[in-house]
């Protein structure tokens, strides 16, 4: 199974500051079409994922510009800018290139 | 618009089996693949199995044994069954909707059900 690692496992940043997490997969995410089928979300509190990003780098339907995706192979990284009190919560990646599909450990951001 | 409900017991017995019910609406069990995953408290999420568009189903191999999924379109409703359940299978379980293209994400999800093992 492809195993993903995400750091950091807990993230402390200011309102306003600029979040990064890294989520390097054990294999190539590049599909045998392609594509790059790794996605991002965000769990808030008491909730279930939302989906934020999509094949890497496409924000999904209302999510604000302060998020961006970028990476490629292996390595991928999300970034918040201008942290706001709702980004707050655990950080997911998720790759549905190799079944079974698999999730990072998640990283939890926090209010410094 | 788009929702997903799971529902089902809160409590089940060790080595009973499991029956969760994903409702959906706003969308076509034809036309969108249901996802299960599940999250133990505290943790990470684990994918559990699918039910594709077309009615055919797919399943990690870590449960595969005691994992069956099955849907009733005219209802709009997935169905989880998971027989054996030991203490480690409390966990909340959720369904999940992805497109019908290859590497769809899990675009919208239900709040999820909770579910107990104990005696």
């Amino acid at each position: 199974d492809v195993v993903l690692t995400q750091t950091p496992v807990s993230l402390l940043i200011s309102l306003g500051g600029q979040a990064s997490i890294s989520c390097r997969s054990s294999q190539s995410l590049v599909h045998s079409n392609g594509n790059t089928y790794l996605h991002w979300y965000l769990q808030k509190p008491g909730q279930s994922p939302q989906l934020l990003i999509y094949q890497v780098s496409n924000r999904f339907s209302g999510i604000p510009d302060r998020f961006s995706g970028s990476g490629s192979g292996t390595d991928f990284t999300l970034k918040i800018s201008r942290v706001e009190p709702e980004d707050l919560g655990v950080y997911y990646c998720l790759q549905r290139t190799h079944n079974p599909w698999t999730f990072g450990g998640g990283t939890k951001l926090e209010l410094k | 618009q788009v929702q997903l409900m799971e529902s089902g017991p809160g409590l089940v017995q060790p080595s009973e089996t499991l029956s969760l019910t994903c409702t959906v609406s706003g969308f076509s069990l034809t036309s969108y693949n249901v996802h299960w995953v599940r999250q133990p408290p505290g943790k990470g999420l684990e994918w559990m199995g699918v039910m594709w568009s077309g009615g055919s189903t797919d399943y990690n191999s870590a449960l595969k044994s005691r994992l069956s999924i099955s849907r009733d379109t005219s209802k709009n409703q997935v169905f989880l069954k998971m027989n054996s359940l030991q203490s480690e299978d409390t966990t909340t379980y959720y369904c999940a909707r992805a497109g019908l293209y290859s590497g769809a994400p899990f675009d919208y999800w239900g709040q999820g059900v909770m579910v107990t093992v104990s005696s």
